[in-house]
C-alpha cells in the first residue's frame, strides 16, 4: 500500500519566516497533490505534479510554492507565510493522474500567528 | 464533475449494515463514482470506485443504480471505528477532461455516527 509521509505534524510559526512543509513516497508514483482544508470550505486543490520536473496551480496556489526535483518528494514551500494560511494540510498521491484512487498523507496542522 | 447530493448524516448501530446513499442525477458516461471517508481531521482514505457495475473489496460494497444516477454504498458490518465523515465523488476518466490535474472535490459528504 502507497505510504505518504508529511512532515512536521503539527507547525506553530510567525507571519513572513519561510517554511516548507515535505511529502515523500514509497511507491514510485507519479502524481502528487497538496490540498488545504478550511472549516466550511471543503479540501481545496494547492498544486499538483504529473511527474519529475511538471508541476501546475490548482484552485488556491496564491502564496505557495512547489517543486518535484526527484519523484519521491514533493515539498511544499510558503515563502512569506500570512495568517489566512493557518490550515490542515494534506499531500495526496495516485500511481497516475487519472482513474486511480489517491492516498493521502495524516496532514501537517499550520498556525502562523 | 457531476454534482453530488448526499445526507448530512446517518446513525447506524454496531454489527449492523451501514447504506450510505448518494445521488448523482447529472453524471456522464465517461464519470466514475469514488467514495472516500475522513476520520477526525485524519487524511481522508481511498474505500472504492466503480463506473457502472457494482463493486466490492475488503471495506465495502458499492451499488449503481442502472442509470447511474444514485449509487449506495454499504459497509456490510459497522464498526465504531467506522464513524467518519463520507464522501461521494464523481470524477471523470479521461485526462483531457481533467486538464491533467486529478483534482477530487469533496463535497460536504455525510457524517456517518456508528454506535453500540
Amino acid at each position: 500500500e502507497a505510504q505518504v509521509t508529511q512532515n512536521p505534524r503539527y507547525l506553530i510559526t510567525v507571519t513572513g519566516k519561510k517554511l516548507t512543509v515535505t511529502c515523500s513516497q514509497n511507491m514510485n508514483h507519479e502524481y502528487m497533490s497538496w490540498y488545504r482544508q478550511d472549516p466550511g470550505l471543503g479540501l481545496r486543490q494547492i498544486y499538483y505534479s504529473m511527474n519529475v520536473e511538471v508541476t501546475d496551480k490548482g484552485d488556491v496556489p496564491e502564496g505557495y510554492k512547489v517543486s518535484r526535483k526527484e519523484k519521491r518528494n514533493f515539498p511544499l514551500i510558503l515563502e512569506s507565510p500570512s495568517p489566512n494560511q493557518t490550515s490542515l494540510y494534506f499531500c495526496a498521491l495516485s500511481r497516475e493522474p487519472i482513474n486511480q484512487p489517491q492516498h493521502f498523507g495524516d496532514g501537517t496542522r499550520l498556525s502562523i500567528l | 464533475d457531476a454534482k453530488t447530493t448526499q445526507p448530512p448524516s446517518m446513525d447506524c448501530a454496531e454489527g449492523r449494515a451501514a447504506n450510505l446513499p448518494c445521488n448523482h442525477s447529472t453524471i456522464s458516461g465517461n464519470e466514475y463514482v469514488y467514495w472516500y471517508r475522513q476520520i477526525h481531521s485524519q487524511g481522508p482514505q481511498y474505500i472504492i470506485h466503480g463506473l457502472k457495475n457494482n463493486e466490492t473489496n475488503e471495506m465495502a460494497s458499492l451499488i449503481i443504480t442502472e442509470d447511474r444516477k444514485s449509487s449506495t454504498l454499504i459497509l456490510p458490518h459497522a464498526t465504531l471505528r467506522d464513524t467518519a465523515v463520507y464522501y461521494c465523488i464523481v470524477r471523470v476518466s479521461t485526462l483531457i477532461l481533467t486538464g491533467g490535474g486529478n483534482k477530487l472535490t469533496f463535497g460536504t459528504g455525510t457524517q456517518l455516527k456508528v454506535e453500540l
